[in-house]
């Protein structure tokens, strides 16, 4: 159990496009999705997190129009990256907590890796 | 800047021997603290954890144990196997929420 799914695992895209990335939390209902970004060699950084329902609330320095985050469903968040640029090529991580089990544990999902042309 | 800290990159074990990775922290707020571990292209899987009221918590071949005057937190892998070769990465969360903070990970090399 506590199975999260993330999709699409890679894409490539051109400089000015808008990029969807979706969490599917598969065998339970997440409570909070968070999302992180991670540079080569470097730590898992949070960027956001979302409670179904509501807005997300987002790190410092993390730009919000940027970064758009929808969390319509107990099982589904997605982040948006808009207008994307090269600076933006990263690797995007979403986990989520189980309501039913311990709230301190997240599962991951596999990750994204961007890549803007 | 970076909260929790993980100074090796990388780790070299024989088959049998103990693996210790090593993991520290500078906010004294942190009260909950994960390993997790990552093979390539998957995500993290949750290994162990421990909280700030326990000193020691044990599930098998892992043991984490935590230092709080030290802010300092290990895990002991003992036998090691093969596949216990990946990333592990330390994580601390504050008394005041859910947020996780990452190490930068360290890869782990268990040789037959």
């Amino acid at each position: 159990g506590a199975v999260v799914s993330q999709h699409p695992s890679w894409v490539i895209c051109k400089s000015g496009t808008s990029v969807k990335i979706e969490c599917r939390s598969l065998d339970f209902q997440a409570t909070t999705m968070f999302w992180y970004r991670q540079f080569p060699k470097q730590s898992l950084m949070l960027m956001a997190t979302s409670n179904e329902g509501s807005k997300a609330t987002y790190e410092q320095g993390v730009e919000k129009d940027k970064f758009l985050i929808n969390h319509a469903s107990l099982t589904l968040s997605t982040l948006t990256v808009t207008s994307a640029h090269p600076e933006d090529s990263s690797f995007y991580i979403c986990s989520a907590n189980n309501r039913h089990r311990a709230k301190n544990i997240q599962y991951f999902g596999a990750g994204t890796r961007l890549s803007v042309l | 800047d970076q909260q929790v800290k993980q100074n090796s990159p990388s780790l070299s074990v024989q088959e049998g021997r103990i693996s210790i990775l090593n993991c520290d922290y500078t906010n004294s707020m942190f009260d909950y603290f994960l390993w997790y571990k990552k093979y390539p292209a998957e995500g993290p899987t949750f290994l162990i954890s421990i909280s700030s009221i326990k000193d020691k918590n044990e599930d098998g071949r892992f043991t984490v144990f935590l230092n709080k005057s030290a802010k300092h937190l290990s895990l002991h892998i003992v036998p090691s196997q093969p596949g216990d070769s990946a990333v592990y990465f330390c994580a601390a969360s504050p008394n005041t929420g859910n947020q996780f903070y990452f190490g930068t990970g360290t890869s782990l090399t268990v040789i037959p």
